[in-house]
């Protein structure tokens, strides 16, 4: 049973600082790990990828990987309110062969940048 | 937008109904993916098609029968749900690399269906 974990919040940052944000996984054979941010009543959308061990930044978030202790985390720098959302850590674990496997998601983090 | 497109956005529907939900991708991927979220549950993959074959069924009621006509349309058949199948239906495309190397499998999600079964 491949099962990810999140901290479900609220964590609230206030504005300006770094958010951080954590996953664990359960399936050693996981590849690639995503993060999604979803804000209330809309779908999610990609905000970050990594698939190998150690950091990978884009502007203010940076995702790191760490395989032999099966975690993932984001962090946020210079959180801003827009940050608000629940963040979602998916993983995507191959066993068909090809690339087309579904993601498994955590319940998601709700974030909240205190202004 | 991130080019995939999910219509009707709302549907109301009786436990005695038929109804589908389509999805369409401009993204030229060849991997779709219907989801189902419910409050205070994790994302959860119901079917995935790979160039038009199912690859997969995560152990779905057989109420839900999904279609893929195409690599760039996918829907889900409803018919006499129950109430507890009421949740936003999210519908995901990605591009199969075909097997070479890690899969990256980065999916982009529609804007979903928002079902409430009475």
């Amino acid at each position: 049973q491949k099962e990810v974990e999140q901290n479900s919040g609220p964590l609230s940052v206030p504005e300006g600082a770094i958010a951080s944000l954590n996953c664990t996984y359960s399936d050693r054979g996981s590849q690639s790990f995503f993060w999604y941010r979803q804000y209330s009543g809309k779908s999610p959308e990609l905000i970050m990828s990594i698939y190998s061990n150690g950091d990978k930044e884009d502007g203010r978030f940076t995702a790191q990987l760490n395989k032999a202790s099966q975690y993932v985390s984001l962090l946020i720098r210079d959180s801003q309110p827009s940050d608000s959302a629940t963040y979602l850590c998916a993983v995507n674990t191959p066993y068909s062969g090809g690339g087309a496997d579904g993601l498994t998601f955590g319940k998601g983090t709700h974030l909240i940048i205190q202004p | 937008e991130t080019g995939v497109t999910q219509t009707p956005r709302h549907l109301v529907m009786g436990m005695t109904n038929k109804k589908s939900l389509k999805c369409e991708q401009h993204l030229g991927h060849n991997a779709m993916y219907w989801y189902k979220q419910s409050a205070k549950k994790p994302l959860e993959l119901m079917f995935v098609y790979n160039f038009k074959e199912q690859t997969e069924n995560n152990s779905v009621p057989s109420r839900f029968s999904p279609e893929c006509p195409n690599s760039s349309h996918l829907f889900l058949h409803l018919h006499t749900l129950q109430p507890e199948d009421s949740a936003l239906y999210l519908c995901a495309s990605s591009q199969d690399p075909g097997g070479a190397g890690i899969a990256k499998n980065i999916q982009y999600f529609g804007a979903g269906t928002r079902l409430s079964v009475l």
